[in-house]
C-alpha cells in the first residue's frame, strides 16, 4: 500500500536554528498538507499546498514557516528560526484530490532546546 | 467553527470485551466525520469515514461508528477488543465541505489488557 514517508523521524535542534522537515507524498497525489501536534494537545492544521502554491494556511503558519516542493517528489516544511514552542510532532499528508481522504505519514518529532 | 470533543483521554478494556470510544462534534453544516488511529511510530491511519450516506459506518479491523445527528455524536465501537487494537484514536471533522482541512479531537488512548 502506498505510504507517505517523512524524514527525519526525530530531530533535536537549538533555539534559533533553521529546521527542514521532509516528506515524500504518494506519487499520484496532488494536494499536500502539514499538521502538527504539540505534546498533550490536539493535532492542528498548518498549511495545504496545491499546484505549487499555498491554498490555505492557519494562524499558526506565520512568517517563520515556509513550504516548498523543490522537485517532483519531495514536500518540505522549513522553520526559519525555531522557538521552544515549535517542539511538536509534525505530520505530512497528501491526497489525490481536495475531496479525497488524507493519507498521513508517521510524523517527524521536533525537539527545540 | 467546527470542533470535536473526545470525552475520554484513556480507555482500558480487556481482550475480548467491547470497545466504546466517544466523540461529540459541533458543526455549522452537515459534517464529514472520520476516525483515525495511530499505532506507535506509525502514521495516522484512516479507520472509517461518514459523509452523509448511511449513518452506521463500517471501517477496518471490525470497527464501526454511528452518526447520530440528534446527539451530535459519532462514537466508535468494536464488539471484541484485540491486543493489536491498542493505539491512540482520533475523532476528526472536516472544517468545511470537502476534506482537506481537518479539525482533530485530542485523542483517546485505548489500552487492551490480556
Amino acid at each position: 500500500e502506498p505510504e507517505v514517508t517523512q524524514t527525519p523521524s526525530h530531530q533535536v535542534t537549538q533555539m534559533g536554528q533553521e529546521v527542514i522537515l521532509r516528506c515524500v507524498p504518494i506519487s499520484n497525489h496532488l494536494y499536500f498538507y502539514w499538521y502538527r501536534q504539540i505534546l498533550g494537545q490536539k493535532v492542528e492544521f498548518l498549511v495545504s499546498f496545491y499546484n505549487n502554491e499555498i491554498s490555505e494556511k492557519s494562524e499558526i503558519f506565520d512568517d517563520q514557516f515556509s513550504v516548498e516542493r523543490p522537485d517532483g517528489s519531495n514536500f518540505t516544511l522549513k522553520i526559519r528560526s525555531t522557538k521552544l514552542e515549535d517542539s511538536a510532532m509534525y505530520f505530512c499528508a497528501s491526497s489525490e484530490t481536495e475531496a479525497n481522504v488524507l493519507t498521513f505519514g508517521a510524523g517527524s518529532r521536533l525537539t527545540v532546546l | 467553527a467546527q470542533s470535536v470533543t473526545q470525552l475520554d483521554s484513556h480507555v482500558s478494556v480487556s481482550e475480548g470485551t467491547p470497545v466504546l470510544l466517544r466523540c461529540n462534534y459541533s458543526s455549522s453544516y452537515s459534517p464529514s466525520l472520520f476516525w483515525y488511529v495511530q499505532h506507535p511510530n506509525k502514521g495516522l491511519q484512516l479507520l472509517l469515514k461518514y459523509t452523509s450516506a448511511a449513518t452506521l459506518v463500517k471501517g477496518i479491523n471490525g470497527f464501526e461508528a454511528e452518526f447520530k445527528k440528534s446527539e451530535t455524536s459519532f462514537h466508535l465501537t468494536k464488539p471484541s477488543a484485540h491486543m493489536s487494537d491498542a493505539a491512540e484514536y482520533f475523532c476528526v471533522v472536516s472544517t468545511r465541505p470537502g476534506y482537506s482541512t481537518l479539525t482533530f479531537g485530542k485523542g483517546t488512548m485505548l489500552l487492551v489488557s490480556p
